[in-house]
């Protein structure tokens, strides 16, 4: 049972470039969460997604961030026009359900990105 | 504003000995509870979730969760040089809160 899946790994960008980070859910889940951690800080809230809906996203940034979840697809961060400030692991999480307290997610291997 | 406040450490303990993680928290109304290790450079990883007051036990770890302290702790027992890692503790929710972590050093 493949768990959960992120691409790229690691991703260069120059200021200014557009960033996207992709995410695949665990299999049978159809929650999908995305957290952010700068350099030794801890995880962040970004947002939290089920298929074609955002559901919470409190966490984003008001600018150049933007998320979605397709009906076909993986989940896609989008970062435009990046600045050295984002540069951070970027990690998805999943769970196959949401609403509900205590759901546990279960974690990607992330996308580290770094902006030159 | 929901907060969870960790000891950032290092906490530096003897292989074989017993490494206690502690955790507060301010919201008075969180149910569930999380505690996630992080191993430098790669994604957290569950290791226990809590409701309920009182321990649970899950091999050498045991979490421990008092509600009217607003207080959750992880216990390793025997602890490993493996073991050597960052531990996150986390609200559960819609969205986890989590702590800063703290460092835990496991030496032979």
């Amino acid at each position: 049972n493949a768990g959960v899946m992120q691409n790229p790994r690691h991703l260069v960008r120059r200021r200014g470039q557009e960033a996207r980070l992709r995410c695949s859910p665990m299999k049978g889940h159809s929650h999908v969460y995305w957290y952010r951690q700068l350099p030794e800080e801890g995880l962040k809230f970004m947002v939290y997604l089920q298929k074609e809906n955002i559901i919470d996203e409190s966490g984003m940034p008001k600018e150049r961030f933007s998320a979605e979840f397709p009906k076909e697809g993986p989940s896609i961060l989008r970062i435009q026009q990046v600045v050295r400030g984002d540069s951070a692991a970027y990690f998805c999480a999943s769970s196959p359900v949401g609403r509900r307290q205590g759901e546990t997610q279960y974690f990607g291997p992330g996308t580290r990105l770094l902006v030159l | 504003q929901k907060e969870v406040e960790q000891n950032s450490g290092p906490l530096s303990v003897p292989e074989g000995a017993i490494a206690s993680l502690n955790c507060t928290y301010s919201d008075r109304g969180s149910q569930s509870f999380f505690w996630y290790r992080q191993y430098s450079g790669k994604s957290p990883e569950l290791i226990m979730f809590i409701y309920s007051n009182g321990d649970k036990e899950d091999g050498r770890f045991t979490a421990q969760l008092n509600k009217a302290s607003q207080y959750v702790s992880l216990l390793i027992r025997d602890s490993q040089p493996s073991d050597s890692a960052t531990y996150l503790c986390a609200l559960g929710g819609n969205k986890l809160i989590f702590g800063a972590g703290t460092r835990l050093a496991v030496h032979p």
